[in-house]
């Protein structure tokens, strides 16, 4: 079974640092998407980055970028610059082998950013 | 552009009744899918329809129908609500069923089964 690991219920980091959200993940494919969701107090699901597994750099969105190891199955989203309106949980996704756009969601992040 | 659109927002059912979550796309998207969100379960898939007319069983599929009569509609019935079917519902969908594609979610349904 394919399974997406968020290992860490909640996170605080201070405005302008820099944190780290860990995901890990499970699969026996070879090429594969892996997508980092936010969702805020107003509930809305937001893509933030997404990340293939054929490629070897790391994908960037601006503040957010990936720490992506295939060979650990590992997939870290790094938010620089923590701003308030980061405050939101945060959801690893993966799609399973031959699933096609069927996500499987980590359990998820609450990520606060103190003033 | 109205992007995935669910209604209600907001329900409170008795258990027993039935009801219907609408979803509505814009995008002419082919993909569609609905997930339920419970405290620390992150989001599950409950069923999934890859164009008009075909649907499929996702995840956590008991107690719940779909249909895809159209490319734009996709919604949800609850035949008989029971409580454990308290939660929040979020339809999504993306341009094609591929792997790669990033899906558009509603801003969901929270549902209340008393």
């Amino acid at each position: 079974a394919q399974t997406v690991t968020q290992s860490q219920p909640e996170m605080s980091v201070q405005e302008a640092e820099t944190v780290t959200l860990s995901c890990t993940y499970d699969t026996s494919e070879n090429n594969y998407y892996l997508f980092w969701y936010k969702q805020p107090p107003s509930r809305q699901m937001i893509l933030v980055i997404r990340q293939e597994a054929y490629k070897q750099q790391n994908a960037t969105e601006n503040r957010f970028s990936v720490n992506f190891q295939k060979a650990a199955k590992s997939f870290s989203l790094k938010i620089s610059d923590s701003q308030l309106g980061d405050t939101a949980m945060y959801f690893c996704a993966f799609p399973p082998a031959g699933a096609n756009s069927k996500l499987t969601f980590g359990k998820g992040i609450t990520l606060s950013v103190r003033p | 552009n109205a992007g995935v659109t669910q209604t209600p927002k907001f329900q409170v059912l008795k258990t027993g009744q039935s009801m219907t979550l609408q979803c509505a796309q814009d995008m002419n998207h082919e993909y569609m899918s609905w997930y339920r969100q419970d405290p620390g379960m992150g989001l599950r898939l409950i069923h999934y329809s890859v164009g008009a007319g075909i649907t499929d069983q996702g995840e956590v599929p008991n107690g719940y129908n779909v249909s895809r009569s159209t490319t734009e509609d996709f919604p949800l019935r609850l035949l008989s609500a029971a409580p454990s079917q308290t939660s929040v519902y979020f339809c999504a969908s993306s341009l094609t069923g591929g792997s790669n594609q990033p899906q558009h979610f509603g801003d969901g349904t929270r549902l209340s089964i008393l």
